[in-house]
């Protein structure tokens, strides 16, 4: 499988910021997906990422509030704006397998809004 | 609204036994499905993924897929205390492969 540098691993924010999330893949990929995990929750898609055009966002989801860039096949990144204690969670990002035999998840980014 | 829905459990069994765990789904248009395993505090781990109608087997593990009721189950043999995590499924349909997760179960394996 892939292998996904995710970083920070966590962070401990001020409302109002932003953080913005890395993630580094040691392969090419097509598309990179970004999920959230909030306490006690499963996992939420929040955008799919593709090289060269704007990011996919799924419903409940905006551009404004979470940018994503992606400027090559191998690197993808997620900013969370103007964050507040609801946006406490577990931020993922996650890759197709190279043999399309699964998906692969970065570590994830444990965020905290206070 | 695509839905993928587990028991959240805890599932408790004991040591050496067979852990089974269950998932349905609403989307007839899904095509493959995926049980990943999360230990707390961690991300999730791929443990299984099937495509077709019937079992998979690998080492102590079997996945199983019906999708003519639209129901998937992993099988947990000799569970072990180390298996002890929450386990999610997913669900994703041909194409670029969106996944929808379901809230997970938590299993628990007494020594």
């Amino acid at each position: 499988s892939a292998v996904i540098s995710q970083k920070p691993s966590r962070d401990i924010c001020q409302r109002g910021t932003s953080l913005t999330i890395q993630c580094q893949v040691d392969s090419q990929v097509t598309m990179m997906f970004w999920y959230r995990q909030q306490p006690g929750q499963s996992l939420t898609l929040i955008a799919t990422a593709n090289q060269g055009s704007e990011a996919t966002y799924e419903s409940g989801f905006v551009i404004d509030k979470f940018p994503i860039s992606r400027p090559n096949l191998t690197f993808s990144t997620l900013t969370v704006s103007n964050m507040s204690p609801e946006d406490s969670s577990i931020y993922l990002c996650s890759v197709e397998a190279p043999l399309k035999d699964g998906y692969t998840f970065g570590s994830g980014t444990r965020l905290t809004v206070v | 609204q695509k839905e993928v829905e587990q028991n959240s459990g805890p599932l408790s069994v004991p040591e050496g036994a067979i852990a089974s765990l269950n998932c349905t789904y609403s989307d007839r248009g899904s095509q493959s499905f995926f049980w990943y395993r999360q230990y707390s505090g961690k991300s999730p781990e791929l443990i299984m993924f099937i495509y077709s109608n019937g079992d998979k087997e690998d080492g102590r593990f079997t996945a199983q897929l019906n999708k003519a009721s639209q129901y998937v189950s992993l099988l947990i043999r000799d569970s072990q205390p180390s298996d002890s995590a929450t386990y999610l499924c997913a669900g994703g349909n041909t194409g670029f492969q969106k996944l929808v997760f379901g809230t997970g179960t938590r299993l628990l394996v007494s020594p």
